[in-house]
């Protein structure tokens, strides 16, 4: 199985930047993919394919991937991306996903 | 836009069942895509837990793969999980998504979600 760690939790003041990393063996090497999800909402994709965008999503939300880590990145924190984010990795014919992080703004 | 909702029992008793399926509109069931299902136990992360496409091709989560059966009914645009010798431990927000599969680059993403349906295993 392909085991995907994220830090529990991260925060943020508002206006400043949120960086979440999401580790796995040479994950470099495959696409990543991000999902914020809401307190009693479905996961939205947020990232696809390390760092494109959904159309709708805000361009604040970035995406990057390399060695071992990739990276959520989400720019000028607001409010409203207070929620919680995970990565997914399609490996070895099946779905993986990350931990978890709990994005907290101050 | 496509669009998912899963259905079924939110009770489910020990040793038991589940049963759910999720209506896709918006679209069909028949195009180019995978169709998933995805649980999140209260409190916790996410699960992936099979796919099925139209054709009824299915890939299943090997830990979950002896208990799960996934199919698909085209007639209807929708597709169905079933779950068996279920535990309190199955106990779970259950969605359904559709898989973007893009071959050539050997990955996938989920979108949409269905909203979800949480499903309790209890007596």
């Amino acid at each position: 199985s392909y085991v995907l760690t994220q830090p529990p939790s991260v925060s943020v003041a508002p206006g400043q930047t949120a960086r979440i990393t999401c580790g796995g063996n040479n994950i470099g090497s495959k696409s990543v993919h991000w999902y914020q999800q809401k307190p009693g909402q479905a996961p939205v994709l947020v990232v696809y394919d390390d760092s494109d965008r959904p159309s709708g999503i805000p361009e604040r939300f970035s995406g990057s991937n390399s060695g071992n880590t990739a990276t959520l990145t989400i720019s000028r924190v607001e409010a409203g991306d207070e929620a919680d984010y995970y990565c997914q990795v399609w490996d070895s014919s099946s779905d993986h996903f990350g931990t978890g992080t709990k994005v907290t703004v101050l | 836009q496509v669009q998912l909702q899963e259905s079924g029992p939110g009770l489910v008793k020990p040793s038991g069942t589940l049963s759910l399926t999720c209506a896709v509109s918006g679209g069909s069931i028949s195009s180019s895509n995978w169709w998933s299902w995805v649980r999140q136990p209260p409190g916790k992360g996410l699960e992936w837990i099979g796919e099925i496409y139209h054709s009824g091709s299915t890939n299943y989560n090997p830990s979950l793969k002896s208990r799960v059966t996934i199919s698909v009914d085209k007639s209807k645009n929708q597709f169905s999980l079933k779950l068996s010798s279920v535990t309190a431990a199955d106990t779970a927000v259950y969605y359904c998504a559709r898989a973007v599969v893009v071959v050539v680059a050997a990955t996938r993403w989920f979108d949409p979600w269905g909203q979800g349906t949480l499903v309790t295993v209890s007596s």
